[in-house]
């Protein structure tokens, strides 16, 4: 069965140090990975997408298949980081399964 | 231009009563999404629209849920006999597609408090 697992529930990290937010998934079929972000008082928005490849806002996250793992990472946090991040996996049927989510907390 | 908009924002029901939940879309997206967010858990994917297409359904909790979309724009979630375990936020999003390069808008929500 799909499964999207974010292990930490929060997260609190100083003001330039590095920050990783981890994602595991178990899906049997090919999957596509998105980070969804929630700040505060704001709607849910999508982050990145593993299949583009991207930098944004400074996050990037790379999809190891063999360890069923898509972490997303900053190698400087900022203080407008802080928000909620969510992991999902899109099947091939277009269901999106999201995992609970980590609250990053960035320390001036 | 306006994204996604859903009503009411906040509804408080009695147990057993019914309740509709009301989500405007993007105007020119095909693809519209109901998701189910409870305390302390992730987002449940409920249901799916797509074009002219038949919905999935394959993630309403139980035969108490029921969605439609009209005329390919406006999409009414409704839960019948409600129960305490249903009160959640529940999330509409639109797409112009469906597809990973799709990106899904979604709207504030609706908290539902079923006392």
């Amino acid at each position: 069965a799909q499964r999207v697992t974010q292990p930490e529930k929060l997260l609190s990290v100083f003001k330039g140090a590095p920050v990783e937010l981890k994602c595991n998934y178990s899906y049997s079929g090919s999957p596509e990975l998105f980070w969804y972000v929630q700040y505060s008082r704001q709607r849910l928005q999508l982050l990145l997408r593993h299949i583009s490849r991207e930098s944004i806002k400074g996050f990037t996250a790379d999809l190891n298949k063999g360890e069923t793992s898509f972490h997303l990472k900053k190698p400087f946090a900022q203080e407008e980081d802080s928000a909620m991040y969510y992991c999902a996996l899109r099947s091939t049927g277009n269901q999106f399964y999201f995992g609970t989510g980590t609250s990053l907390t960035v320390i001036p | 231009g306006a994204g996604v908009s859903q009503s009411p924002s906040n509804k408080v029901t009695e147990k057993g009563k019914d309740v509709e939940l009301r989500c405007d879309p993007i105007s020119g997206h095909t693809a519209l999404y109901w998701y189910r967010q409870s305390l302390g858990q992730g987002l449940e994917f409920l249901i799916y629209f797509q074009g002219n297409s038949a919905p999935d359904k394959s993630g309403l909790p139980s035969d108490r849920f029921s969605a439609e979309r009209t005329g390919g724009s406006v999409s009414t979630l409704t839960i019948q006999r409600t129960q305490q375990e249903d009160s959640a936020v529940y999330l509409c999003a639109s797409s112009v597609g469906i597809g990973p390069y799709n990106e899904q808008f979604f709207g504030p929500g609706t908290r539902l408090t079923v006392l």
